[in-house]
């Protein structure tokens, strides 16, 4: 079954310390893409990558890196998190970076106290 | 600064009636536009969506309308089923030109929280 996937679905954390959100696909998209939702605020992109080792900033990069070593695996690090980005998170892929038609994941829920 | 602007938070429609769905952008240089609908712990999914050289994009209940004199796109549904309760999310892409990092990035209104009445 073609599908995006994200671990955790579900992370309370503390402030500072450390966590990764991993997103997987299997359909061999090159376009993949972090975006965080916020009431009110709608879908804002965090980074996205083309293909392997390319990647870039989004409208909201700030506290947040990625990295695209392989082709279906982009992961989400949050080095020292902070309050305000407790946000519902989504991952995306598409087949192309012109591909207009993006996948999602199923979100995941971060809580930072 | 919001580019694509969902202004109704919330619609409420009965069974059987027409669900009318607005979505307002600013940059002149989009020219592709999707819908995405989203159920509540799910990601969003691709709904329809539809290029700037049309007006208009039909796929079975669910249709799109684009007015690019006004900057503005409606989805239309009909007839609207319980099913179709959900969050609708307007999105907007640029081109870019060559070389453009817009090519393939998606902007994304604040969403429609869609109830459709039995």
């Amino acid at each position: 079954e073609a599908q995006v996937t994200q671990n955790p679905r579900y992370l309370i954390t503390v402030t500072g310390k450390k966590l990764t959100v991993t997103c997987s696909q299997n359909m061999n998209h090159e376009y993949m893409s972090w975006y965080r939702q916020d009431p009110g605020l709608g879908l804002r992109q965090i980074y996205y990558s083309m293909n392997v080792e390319v990647t870039d900033k989004g409208d909201v990069p700030e506290g947040y890196k990625v990295s695209r070593k392989e082709k279906r695996n982009f992961p989400l690090i949050l080095e020292s998190p902070s309050p305000n980005q407790t946000s519902l998170y989504f991952c995306a892929s598409s087949l192309s970076p012109g591909g207009k038609t993006q996948y999602f994941g199923p979100g995941t829920r971060l809580l930072v106290l | 600064d919001q580019q694509v602007k969902q202004n109704s938070p919330s619609l409420s429609v009965q069974e059987g009636r027409i669900s009318i769905l607005n979505c307002d952008y600013t940059n002149s240089m989009f020219d592709y536009f999707l819908w995405y609908k989203k159920y509540p712990a799910e990601g969003p999914t691709f709904l329809i969506s539809i290029s700037s050289i049309k007006d208009k994009n039909e796929d079975g209940r669910f249709t799109v309308f684009l007015n690019k004199s006004a900057k503005h796109l409606s989805l239309h549904i009909v007839p609207s089923q319980p099913g179709d309760s959900a969050v609708y999310f307007c999105a907007a892409s640029a081109s870019g030109g060559a070389g453009g990092t817009s090519y393939g990035k998606l902007t994304f209104g604040q969403g429609t929280i869609l109830t459709v009445h039995p």
